[in-house]
Parts: structure tokens; sequence; C-alpha cells
């Protein structure tokens, strides 16, 4: 089955203890998304990529980082989490369908609590 | 690429067409229409997209403005199921994926 996959789907974690979003898909998608939704705020971009070794910033990167090493993977990298990154972290995915465009395909989320 | 604008939420009684419009006044000629929609805290669920003409699949259709400065959703036969937060979202095609802002959407409220 076609799909993105993100793990964990639930964390909770502690102030400063470095943690790891990963997201994987499985349909070749050259281009790759990490997205937080907090209430009011709608879905906000943190980082993207275009393709392998490729990455740039959205609106709200600041605390994390990403990686691209391999098209399949793109990880979520929080080196020191703070208690405002608690939020419902999405990762996407997607490769045109059609000439001019593009629609991307969602993980389930990942919904992360830092105390 | 440019920005949406969507009012905050609606609602529809059960069976009805629900009507969702979308104003992208500073939308470009190579720009694409894009409507996903989100059941409560799931991921985004593609609907549809169109660059001209309306489109139609079996979930929904896409009215765009001959201007193309705005477009509507159309669910033809609203259920339950159909509430959620749908997004209004304009890109450009192929090759330029880049930055995309999906904002807050607006909150389709379905009642019995």
């Amino acid at each position: 089955e076609a799909q993105v996959t993100q793990n964990p789907r639930y964390l909770i974690t502690v102030t400063g203890k470095k943690l790891t979003v990963t997201c994987s898909q499985n349909m070749n998608h050259e281009y790759m998304s990490w997205y937080r939704q907090d209430p009011g705020l709608g879905l906000r971009q943190i980082y993207y990529s275009m393709n392998v070794e490729v990455t740039d910033k959205g609106d709200v990167p600041e605390g994390y980082k990403v990686s691209r090493k391999e098209k399949r993977n793109f990880p979520l990298i929080l080196e020191s989490p703070s208690p405002n990154q608690t939020s419902l972290y999405f990762c996407a995915s997607s490769s045109p369908i059609s000439p001019g465009a593009n629609v991307l395909t969602f993980g389930a989320g990942s919904r992360l609590t830092v105390l | 690429d440019a920005k949406t604008t969507q009012p905050p939420s609606m609602d529809c009684a059960e069976g009805r067409a629900a009507n969702l419009p979308c104003n992208h006044s500073t939308i470009s000629g190579n720009e694409y229409v894009y409507w996903y929609r989100q059941i409560h805290s799931q991921g985004p669920q593609y609907i549809i997209h169109g660059l001209k003409n309306n489109e139609t699949n079996e979930m929904a259709s896409l009215i765009i403005t001959e201007d193309r400065k705005s477009s509507t959703l159309i669910l033809p036969h609203a259920t339950l199921r159909d509430t959620a937060v749908y997004y209004c979202i304009v890109r450009v095609g192929t090759g330029a994926n880049s930055k995309l802002t999906f904002g807050k959407g607006i909150t389709l409220s379905v009642r019995p």
C-alpha cells in the first residue's frame, strides 16, 4: 500500500532530551515536507526537501533539523526540545500525478508532548 | 505561491450540497488550485485540484471562476462524515515544489 509512515505516533519527553521523528514513504516521491499543527494556527511548514541532499526552511524552522540522505526517508530532529514544540506533526510527500500537478500524501501524524 | 482566503466556518444539512468558497485573487497563470480536508486530527487528505476548467471526481466538484480569482468546492450530498476542516491552497505545478502554506482552512459542520 502506498503510504507515508511516521514514528512514533505518540511521544512524551522532557525538555532538552534529543529526539527524532522518522518519516518514510514507499512511493519514490522526490518531495517531502514536515508540518506542525497547533490549535488556531492551522498547518505550518517546518522544512521541506525537493530531493536527496536538498532541504530548505519552511515557515517555522527554528528548533528543528532535517536530513535527506535517502529518497524514502526524511527524519525530523529536535536537538533540544522545549515545551513550545509540543504539537501534532505531519510528514508529507508528493510527486507529479499529471503534468503540472502535485498531490501531497500525508502521514497519520505524530503527537509530541515536551514537559 | 498565491495566498488564499477562506471563511473560518460554515455548516450545512446532511444530504444537501455543501459549497465551500475560496478566494485567491493573486493567483498566477501556472498555479493550480488544490483542496484537501482533515478529519479530526488525521493527516490531511487530497480531494481535488484544477487549473482553469471545472473538475469533478468521486468526492467533489471544483468550480473555478473565469478570472481564476476564486473557486468553490462542492460536496453534492454532504454526510456527517464530511464534517472536517477543508483547506484551499494554490501552488505551482511540476518542478516547483517549494514552500507550501495551508493556512487555517474552513471548518465544515454537517448537521443531521
